[in-house]
C-alpha cells in the first residue's frame, strides 16, 4: 500500500524559503506511471495545486507561483521535495504531497499525504 | 480559461439524490475528477475520468459530463457524505492542474 508522508518546518519566517519533503513508501517515485504533486490549502479555503514532477524530472508549476517554486525528485531516498521562496503570510496553509495519475484525457490525485501545516510568521 | 466553478454550498435530505456541478472551458477537453474532504482530513478521490470509482468508494457516487459541465451525483445520500467536494481538471494552455472552489454539502 502506497503511503506519502510530508515533513518539514512548521514555521517559516517571512521572505525566507519554505522547504518540505515527501517520503514515499510502498511505491517508487521512479515509476513511469505517476507524477508527484504538491497541493496546498489555506485554512477555511479551497485546494490549490502548486505543481508536479515526473520521474524524468519534467515539472509543471502553477503559473501564479512559478517564479518562486522548485519541485525536485530524490530517487535514491524515494522522496520528492518542494521549495517555495520569498514566502509571505499568504503562503500559510496545509501542504499536501500527492501521487498523481495523468493521462491524455484526465488527471487524478489518487493518494494523499496527511498534510502538514506551515505558518509564515516572524 | 483555467477556472472551474462550483456552487459554494448545497444541501440534501437524508436518502435523497444530489447533483454537484463543476463548470469550466477545460471540461470540454478533459474529464473531471472529484474529491471528498471531511473536516481535518486530507481529500480522497471519489470519481476519476468522468465516471470511474476507486476501490472502496460506494456505488452511490457517480459522475457524468456534458459540454463544459461535469457532475457528481450522490444517489441516496448518507449522513457520512456530508463533506466538501472538489472537482479538478487541466488548463490546456499551461498544462497546469486546477481545482474548483469546492461545494460544501450538508445532509439534512
Amino acid at each position: 500500500q502506497v503511503q506519502l508522508q510530508e515533513s518539514g518546518p512548521g514555521l517559516v519566517n517571512p521572505s525566507q524559503t519554505l522547504s518540505l519533503t515527501c517520503r514515499v513508501s510502498g511505491g517508487s517515485v521512479s515509476s513511469n506511471t505517476y507524477y508527484w504533486s504538491w497541493i496546498r490549502q489555506p485554512a477555511g479555503k479551497g485546494l490549490e495545486c502548486i505543481g508536479r514532477i515526473y520521474t524524468s524530472g519534467t515539472t509543471n508549476y502553477n503559473p501564479s507561483l512559478k517564479s518562486r517554486v522548485t519541485i525536485s525528485l530524490d530517487t535514491s531516498n524515494n522522496q520528492f521535495s518542494l521549495k517555495l521562496s520569498s514566502v509571505t503570510a499568504a503562503d500559510t496553509a496545509v501542504y499536501y504531497c500527492v501521487r498523481t495519475y495523468s493521462s491524455t484525457w484526465y488527471d487524478a490525485f489518487d493518494i494523499w499525504g496527511q498534510g502538514t501545516m506551515v505558518t509564515v510568521s516572524s | 480559461s483555467s477556472e472551474l466553478t462550483q456552487d459554494p454550498a448545497m444541501s440534501v435530505a437524508l436518502g435523497q439524490t444530489v447533483r454537484i456541478t463543476c463548470q469550466g472551458d477545460s471540461l470540454r477537453s478533459y474529464f473531471a475528477s472529484w474529491y471528498q474532504q471531511k473536516p481535518g482530513q486530507a481529500p480522497i478521490l471519489v470519481i476519476y475520468a468522468r465516471n470511474n470509482r476507486p476501490s472502496g468508494i460506494p456505488d452511490r457516487f457517480s459522475g457524468s459530463s456534458s459540454g463544459n459541465t461535469a457532475s457528481l451525483t450522490i444517489a441516496g445520500a448518507q449522513a457520512e457524505d456530508e463533506a466538501d467536494y472538489y472537482c479538478n481538471s487541466r488548463d490546456s494552455s499551461s498544462n497546469h492542474l486546477v481545482f474548483g472552489g469546492g461545494t460544501k454539502l450538508t445532509v439534512l
